[in-house]
């Protein structure tokens, strides 16, 4: 059974900064990686789909990498500002629908 | 870009009510549709699978007559939920997809309260 885990699960940093967010799943047999971003009570916003053949998708000052063989994703925002506050959800796709992380919870204080 | 509208996105309704949430592909055929629950600080769960005209697959532990869905057609799927408790309050979210492709696109949710 696919599982996907996020850490760190918040993430609290100075506007300006760059960094990282981690994502890892258990079952490497993958169609895609998604990443997405979820405001409070809202949908789901789609940033950035990586197929199991690319190593990274870029969009902006997003940048995701997906590593398949080990497990792991990433992404990467470049220059936070406040309005990159939200929940960034991690999901992956195999022979099952989307199987989604519990995110990690973003606060960029201006 | 696709579009997925999901109505009401804020719902309150008593215990033992029913609610039909509706989520309606605006811009492409949606032949599958799928149903997703999430609960504060956790992660989004799949309930079901719905293709156009068929009837919809139930994850493990959805009670499928609690959870009534609908797709009746391809551009619309509902979600009702029956008898509901308090412990049904949660958010409720849809996405679609069309035939072979491999991205689903998301509606903004229901907020359920049940009180």
């Amino acid at each position: 059974k696919q599982e996907v885990t996020q850490i760190p699960a918040a993430l609290s940093v100075p506007e300006g900064e760059n960094l990282v967010l981690n994502c890892s799943f258990t079952d490497s047999a993958i169609y895609n990686l998604q990443w997405f971003r979820q405001d409070p009570g809202k949908g789901l916003t789609s940033l950035l789909l990586i197929q199991s053949s690319q190593r990274e998708q870029t969009s902006g000052r997003l940048n995701a990498s997906l590593d398949k063989s080990s497990g792991r994703s990433t992404l990467y925002i470049a220059a936070s500002q406040p309005g990159d506050s939200a929940t960034y959800l991690c999901a992956v796709r195999g022979n099952t629908p989307l199987v989604f992380g519990k995110g990690t919870r973003l606060s960029v204080i201006a | 870009g696709a579009v997925v509208s999901q109505h009401p996105s804020r719902v309150i309704c008593k215990s033992g009510t029913s609610v039909k949430i509706e989520c309606r592909s605006l811009d492409f055929q949606a032949t599958t549709m799928f149903w997703y629950r999430q609960f504060p600080k956790q992660s989004l769960m799949l309930m079901a699978t719905s293709n156009e005209g068929s009837k919809a697959t139930y994850e493990q532990g959805v009670e499928k007559d609690k959870f009534l869905i609908n797709h009746a057609s391809l551009t619309l799927s509902t979600l009702t939920v029956t008898s509901a408790h308090p412990e049904d309050s949660s958010f409720y979210i849809c996405s679609a997809k069309q035939g072979g492709g491999t991205e689903a696109f998301f509606g903004q949710g229901t907020r359920l309260t049940v009180v």
